[in-house]
């Protein structure tokens, strides 16, 4: 059974400063692995897609990488700002048999950004 | 703009009073699926849909029912709700082979209370 493992469970940091989020996978088969994030009481707004055969993929300031080898994705935000301050989720695409197309989500990382 | 709508936003029930949460998309995507979302338990699966007509149970299914009696909607079904089913729910879709830009599309999200 696909396991998700994001670290840390939660991040402050200061307004400006660079920071890394983790996210590890327990069965390297597959599809894709997508970004998330939630504000509280919100809806899933997806940050970035990585198909299983990309290494990364990368938007404004964010930029994900993917090590399917290894079962692990970063998500890298530069210059934070108090407007990240959400919760962000990772999940990823099974690939194949009965769990075709399902998401395994992490618990997820709640990051503050303080000014 | 293409997107996944849920209805209702809000919703407070008494036990055992039939509902249906309805879910509509846009994209013509082949899947779809429901997912709840519990503190300290992340998002889980309760039924996908592959296309009209196919479907099945996730992780969690429960006491709910679906249907796909069409492509664009997916109607998550709770015949006797209890307690247990207070959550918060999202509908998602994403085109069959999940790649794309966008993966999958997530509603805004249905709080349910059930008293």
């Amino acid at each position: 059974k696909q396991e998700v493992t994001q670290i840390p469970a939660a991040l402050s940091v200061p307004e400006g400063e660079n920071l890394v989020l983790n996210c590890s996978f327990t069965d390297s088969a597959i599809y894709n692995l997508q970004w998330f994030r939630q504000d509280p009481g919100k809806g899933l707004t997806s940050l970035l897609l990585i198909q299983s055969s990309q290494r990364e993929q990368t938007s404004g300031r964010l930029n994900a990488s993917l090590d399917k080898s290894s079962g692990r994705s970063t998500l890298y935000i530069a210059a934070s700002q108090p407007g990240d301050s959400a919760t962000y989720l990772c999940a990823v695409r099974e690939g194949g048999g009965t769990s075709y197309g399902k998401l395994t989500f992490g618990q997820g990382t709640i990051l503050t950004v303080h000014p | 703009e293409a997107q996944v709508t849920q209805n209702p936003r809000y919703l407070i029930t008494v036990t055992g009073k039939k509902l249906t949460v309805t879910c509509s998309q846009n994209m013509n995507h082949e899947y779809m699926s429901w997912y709840r979302q519990d503190p300290g338990l992340g998002l889980r699966q309760i039924y996908y849909s592959m296309n009209v007509e196919v479907t099945d149970k996730g992780d969690v299914p429960e006491g709910y029912k679906v249907s796909r009696k069409e492509k664009r909607n997916f109607p998550l079904i709770l015949e006797s709700p209890s307690p247990n089913q207070t959550s918060l729910y999202f509908c998602a879709s994403s085109t069959k082979g999940g790649g794309g830009k966008y993966g999958y599309t997530f509603g805004s999200g249905t709080r349910l209370t059930v008293v």
